[in-house]
């Protein structure tokens, strides 16, 4: 079974639609959650952060239920621009220092005119 | 953009052979990550560097090799190349290990084996 799971996709929805993504994660004892961006061909950038209490970047929104260990990316009035593979990242569960972040496979989001 | 540069861009070898990737972390970074994407797949963790030690290690054998120098820059090393081996090679250099999560990556070097 992989640390991190989701769906590849691809996601086809058109401009203005809402989107959401979904992620599960294996260690009980990971500490942090992240929502990553990656453009065609380009390297990875941290799209936010993901907290207990849900968090908000403007049309972006994610969620974490520890409980279940899922991870829930909303993106909501789609554009052009949102079209990329979406990575969910788990970090910690283990020795503390260490920063290894675990990539899932990433979503693609295609959003059409 | 994130200030990381890595180089070559692209590469191609044979198996077999050995190759260095080369990067350059962001001014005031003291630990860098090295990551290999194969295509269609998340990154994967190789290891980490924090202040030129070792500090973290993900699942691959010990023909991948690396050395961080004291100006923090870094360089990956694999050996008795494999086809397999042939990916997108990231570096992503942090702060204090990277505990706060947030990594800057280089555009990587993108390794073919032939």
């Amino acid at each position: 079974r992989k640390e991190v799971e989701q769906d590849p996709g691809p996601f086809n929805v058109p401009e203005g639609a809402t989107v959401a993504f979904n992620c599960t994660y294996s260690n009980s004892a990971s500490q942090s959650f992240f929502w990553y961006r990656q453009d065609c061909r380009k390297e990875p950038k941290l799209l936010m952060s993901v907290y207990s209490s849900g968090n908000e970047d403007g049309r972006f929104t994610a969620q974490l239920n520890r409980a279940s260990q899922y991870i829930s990316l909303l993106i909501r009035d789609s554009k052009l621009s949102d079209s990329a593979t979406y990575l969910c990242v788990v970090k910690g569960g283990g020795s503390s220092n260490t920063g290894k972040l675990i990539f899932g496979q990433g979503t693609t989001l295609q959003v059409k005119p | 953009e994130t200030g990381v540069t890595q180089s070559p861009t692209h590469l191609i070898k044979t198996r077999g052979q050995q190759v260095t990737l080369r990067c350059s972390s962001q001014s005031g970074h003291n630990t860098v990550s090295w990551y290999q994407q194969a295509l269609g797949q998340g990154p994967q963790f190789i290891f980490q560097y924090y202040r030129e030690e070792e500090n973290g290690r993900g699942n691959f054998p010990p023909r991948f090799s690396g050395l961080q120098f004291p100006n923090y820059s870094s360089e990956l090393n694999v050996n008795a190349l494999e086809l397999d081996d042939s990916a997108l090679y990231l570096c992503a250099s942090s702060l204090s290990a990277g505990v706060t999560g947030e990594l800057f990556f280089g555009e990587g070097s993108r390794l073919t084996v032939l």
